[in-house]
């Protein structure tokens, strides 16, 4: 099984500043990372798929990059709504297995 | 609108059996992979199992081998998990999701506790 990190567990940003996200998979994945943003009592929602493709609806300040074992979502400029968790998944092996999420709150 | 609505949560005891299901509209639900992904109360997210438009494949975590089972009716745009031998540490919500590997559409999630 594929066991994917993600730091730092929480990142304190104000509002407008940049937040940089790391996740890391414990063998190469490829390109075959999502990111997802989930707020409380909600669904995840799904905002990178292919480790740097903008899922439908996603607005240009949610940035995916990386490739093998080392992945990054950058949020340029956070509004109050991105102030969530996120986690990273990999698809490239099955079981399909998510990061133990980043948890993004106002400085 | 894609929508997917599960239901049959609830509470059970440890060893118990609960049949989930999720309801699809909006899309052409014989056409896609339908996954199951949990998440334990204040947890991160766990794929469960999914399976192949036609029935065909079926996949399960190591932690559900044997006790779950996920299976579809495409005439009844419906998806389902039965589970069985359940265990303390199954407590979760239950999401239902359209396709595999990244998922767009999910649903809302149905709760399982299990307690005695």
């Amino acid at each position: 099984e594929i066991v994917m990190t993600q730091s730092p567990a929480t990142l304190s940003v104000s509002p407008g500043e940049r937040a940089t996200l790391s996740c890391r998979a414990s063998q190469s994945i490829s390109s075959n990372l999502a990111w997802y943003q989930q707020k409380p009592g909600q669904a995840p929602r799904l905002l990178i798929y292919g480790a740097s493709t903008r899922a439908t609806g996603i607005p240009a300040n949610f940035n995916g990059s990386g490739s093998g074992t080392e992945f990054t979502l950058t949020i340029s400029s956070l509004q109050s709504e991105d102030f969530a968790v996120y986690y990273c998944q990999q698809y490239n092996n099955w079981p399909f297995t998510f990061g133990p999420g980043t948890k993004v709150d106002i400085k | 609108e894609v929508q997917l609505v599960e239901s049959g949560g609830g509470l059970v005891q440890p060893g118990g059996s609960l049949r989930l299901s999720c309801a699809a509209s909006g899309f052409t639900f014989s056409s896609y992979w339908m996954s199951w992904v949990r998440q334990a109360p204040g947890k991160g997210l766990e794929w469960v199992a999914n399976i192949k438009q036609d029935g065909s494949e079926k996949y399960y975590v190591d932690s559900v081998k044997g006790r779950f089972t996920i299976s579809r009716d495409n005439a009844k745009n419906s998806l389902y998990l039965q589970m069985n031998s359940l265990r303390a540490e199954d407590t979760a919500v239950y999401y239902c999701a359209r396709g595999t590997a990244m998922v767009m559409y999910w649903g809302q999630g149905t709760l399982v506790t299990v307690s005695s």
